[in-house]
C-alpha cells in the first residue's frame, strides 16, 4: 500500500489560486468518491477541510474545494490568505486493508 | 463539545511497552471509528490502524500489522494504541481521530501524543 502522490511543494502570491493534486490508483482515489482532505499548520493536528471528493464541512471556507477526475483528486484554495500557509494531505478509502491511506503532503506557500 | 483527548507524552528505551489513550468526550462513542495516525519529526502523516468502537472490529494498514495493537473500551469512550516492544524508529507524535460509522472521513482529532524512545 503506497501512499498518494502529492506535489512536495505549491507556493502563489496572495489572493492567486492554487491546486493541490493527489494521484493514487484505482483501489483507492479512483475506486471510491471517500477523497478527504486535512491542512495541518506546524505544531497542530490536522483539521479536515473536504470529504467525499467536494463537499465542505460547516465552518470551512469556501475558497478550499475539491474534485475528482479518475485517478487523482484535485483541492483548490482561490483567494489565497496568508492563514492559508500550512502543509495539505489528501486521504482517501482503500481496497487494501479496507482501511485508508494518506497523500504525501503538500507544503503551500504563500508569497 | 465533542472532543478527542490523548494522554500525554511519553519518553521511554527501547525494548519498553507502551499503552497511549485517546478518550471522547462530549459524545457517545459507540457509533464511531477510532483511528491512529502517525508523524515521524517533520515528515507527512500515516494510517496505521482503526478500530469500531461498538465491537472491536480492527483494521490495520498493511504495514502496520503485527507492530502495534489497537483496542478500545467503549464503556468509558476510550481507544488505545499499544507496543510490546519499543524501537527508536517508533518516536513520532501519534494522533487520535474519530469518525461515524458510515462516514469516510475523519472529523474530529485527538491534540496527539508525542512517543520518544531513545536510549
Amino acid at each position: 500500500q503506497s501512499a498518494l502522490t502529492q506535489p512536495a511543494s505549491v507556493s502563489g502570491s496572495l489572493g492567486q489560486s492554487i491546486t493541490i493534486s493527489c494521484t493514487g490508483t484505482s483501489s483507492d482515489v479512483g475506486g471510491y468518491n471517500f477523497v478527504s482532505w486535512y491542512q495541518q499548520h506546524p505544531g497542530k493536528a490536522p483539521k479536515f477541510i473536504i470529504y467525499d471528493v467536494s463537499y465542505r464541512p460547516s465552518g470551512v471556507s469556501d475558497r478550499f474545494s475539491g474534485s475528482k477526475s479518475g485517478n487523482t483528486a484535485s483541492l483548490t484554495i482561490s483567494g489565497l490568505q496568508a492563514e492559508d500557509e500550512a502543509d495539505y494531505y489528501c486521504s482517501s478509502y482503500t481496497r487494501s486493508g479496507a482501511t485508508y491511506v494518506f497523500g504525501t503532503g503538500t507544503k503551500v506557500t504563500v508569497l | 463539545e465533542m472532543q478527542l483527548v490523548q494522554s500525554g507524552a511519553e519518553v521511554k528505551k527501547p525494548g519498553e511497552s507502551l499503552k497511549i489513550s485517546c478518550q471522547g468526550s462530549g459524545y457517545s462513542f459507540t457509533n464511531h471509528w477510532v483511528g491512529w495516525v502517525r508523524q515521524m519529526p517533520g515528515k507527512g502523516l500515516e494510517w496505521v490502524a482503526i478500530i469500531w468502537l461498538a465491537n472491536s472490529n480492527t483494521k490495520y494498514s498493511p504495514s502496520w500489522q503485527g507492530q502495534v495493537t489497537i483496542s478500545a473500551d467503549k464503556s468509558i469512550n476510550t481507544a488505545y494504541l499499544q507496543w510490546s516492544s519499543l524501537k527508536a524508529s517508533d518516536t513520532a507524535m501519534y494522533y487520535c481521530a474519530s469518525t461515524m460509522d458510515g462516514n469516510f472521513f475523519w472529523d474530529y482529532w485527538g491534540q496527539g501524543t508525542l512517543v520518544s524512545v531513545s536510549s
